[in-house]
């Protein structure tokens, strides 16, 4: 079965200090590994796709690798303004119509 | 663009009601998914779409319906709405070429059933 974990739940970092998010997944073929950030009372907002193992893709402050069985998302050096829930879905080979998501990951940056 | 709109943005609906939650998007995208989304189990797949006229089940289909009459929309109907489909509703629409694909979400509809 399909299936994604993500931790820690909740996060909290004090401005500058920099740490990583885990995404662990199963799944029969990876299509994709996609990262999303989403605000409060608001839609999840696409970051990255990933494809292979060894990938990675940045932007801003966030970094995203991947491996067979996990993805991190490292946060460099972050700000207030990274506070936010991050989340992680898998799309696998056999159905690439179907998108598996974690429950995300919460982060709270203080000043 | 306006990328992906959703109506309405809060509903209230009594047990037994039926609605119909709206769903568009102005990019072309062939590809449309409506997600639940409850505190502590993530997003959760209802129903998506192909394209025009082809539609599917996800995890939890139970209780709704959608159809695709164009590209643009893609509604979703609760056909007798329970107190187990309080939940905040996104709808979705991916960009795909090849192997690349990016999804686009909706600021989302929240739905009260009492």
């Amino acid at each position: 079965e399909d299936q994604v974990t993500q931790s820690p739940e909740a996060l909290r970092l004090q401005e500058g200090e920099s740490s990583s998010l885990n995404c662990s997944y199963t799944v029969s073929g990876l299509r994709g590994l996609f990262w999303y950030r989403q605000d409060p009372g608001k839609g999840p907002e696409f970051l990255f796709t990933l494809y292979s193992a060894g990938e990675e893709k940045e932007k801003e402050r966030l970094k995203a690798t991947l491996t067979k069985k996990e993805s991190f998302l490292h946060i460099t050096a972050p700000k207030p303004e990274d506070s936010a829930t991050y989340l992680c879905a898998v799309q696998a080979t056999n159905n690439f119509n179907k998108f598996y998501f974690g429950s995300g990951t919460k982060l709270n940056v203080k000043p | 663009n306006a990328g992906v709109t959703q109506t309405p943005k809060f509903q209230v609906l009594k047990t037994g009601q039926s609605m119909t939650l709206q769903c568009a998007q102005d990019m072309n995208h062939e590809y449309m998914s409506w997600y639940r989304q409850d505190p502590g189990m993530g997003l959760r797949l209802i129903h998506y779409s192909v394209g025009a006229g082809i539609t599917d089940q996800g995890e939890v289909p139970n209780g709704y319906n959608v159809s695709r009459s164009t590209t643009e929309d893609f509604p979703l109907r609760l056909l007798s709405a329970a107190p187990s489909q309080t939940s905040v509703y996104f709808c979705a629409s991916s960009y795909r070429r090849g192997r690349q694909e990016t999804q686009y979400f909706g600021p989302g509809t929240r739905l009260l059933v009492l």
